[in-house]
């Protein structure tokens, strides 16, 4: 079975413009939840999604937006870029609340 | 709130040596541990889990980590270590009534044949 995909693998953009990141989870997952990777650190959460409605959402501020689709793939939006929003963007799915998040390669997004 | 403590930036240890890598927690309900592993460019792969029963818990690739509630400690071991077993190893936390993962800052393993 396929894991969790994300795309694109690297994205550079400039700061002030917007982007889309993009998750397919695990099949049958329903859970996507996405993460913030700065060079050096541990994954900050962003949000999580459970059947299109958002669980959950970590101190980012409001240029950070999410949803989640009715096949449940889902996408991470970001408004006005800035320096400091370069990282790896990863995406985890899981099926249950005991079971653990499985995660994609990420996306690696640069500002220029 | 919920907080993981990764006291080691990094760990070397001799091919052949057994391994531990620590971590410490707090989280106000019953914690649900984990460790991941991360690979140069890669996203986190899953190595086991703590949610409840027995305190010792084993996972993939030989590795293994013990829960000890008074300590509020979840390190990772392996009897035997690997120079495959060199990467970035997160230990994360997250209270059993919601989903959101809290991570350590990372250990930085490096097997040295």
């Amino acid at each position: 079975d396929a894991g969790v995909t994300q795309s694109p693998t690297h994205l550079i953009k400039t700061r002030g413009q917007h982007v889309t990141l993009r998750c397919s989870p695990i099949s049958g997952h329903k859970s996507v939840s996405w993460y913030q990777q700065v060079l050096g650190q541990g994954p900050q959460f962003i949000f999580q999604y459970y059947e299109k409605e958002e669980r959950g959402r970590g101190n980012f501020p409001d240029r950070f937006s999410a949803r989640q689709f009715p096949n449940y793939s889902s996408e991470l939006n970001v408004n006005a870029l800035l320096l400091g929003d370069s990282a790896l963007y990863l995406c985890a799915s899981s099926s249950s609340g005991n079971q653990p998040q499985h995660f994609g390669d990420g996306t690696r997004l640069s500002i220029l | 709130a919920q907080s993981v403590a990764q006291p080691e930036d990094q760990v070397n240890v001799a091919e052949g040596n057994p391994l531990t890598v620590k971590c410490t927690y707090s989280v106000s309900g019953n914690p649900y541990l984990f460790w991941y592993v991360q690979y140069p460019n890669r996203g986190l792969q899953f190595l086991l889990k703590y949610i409840t029963g027995d305190n010792l818990v084993k996972g993939s690739y030989g590795f293994e980590a013990e829960f000890n509630k008074s300590q509020t400690s979840f390190h990772l071991k392996k009897p035997s270590a690997l120079v495959s077993d060199s990467a970035l190893y997160f230990c994360a936390v997250r209270d059993g009534g919601n989903e959101k993962l809290t991570f350590g800052t990372g250990t930085r393993l490096t097997i040295i044949p």
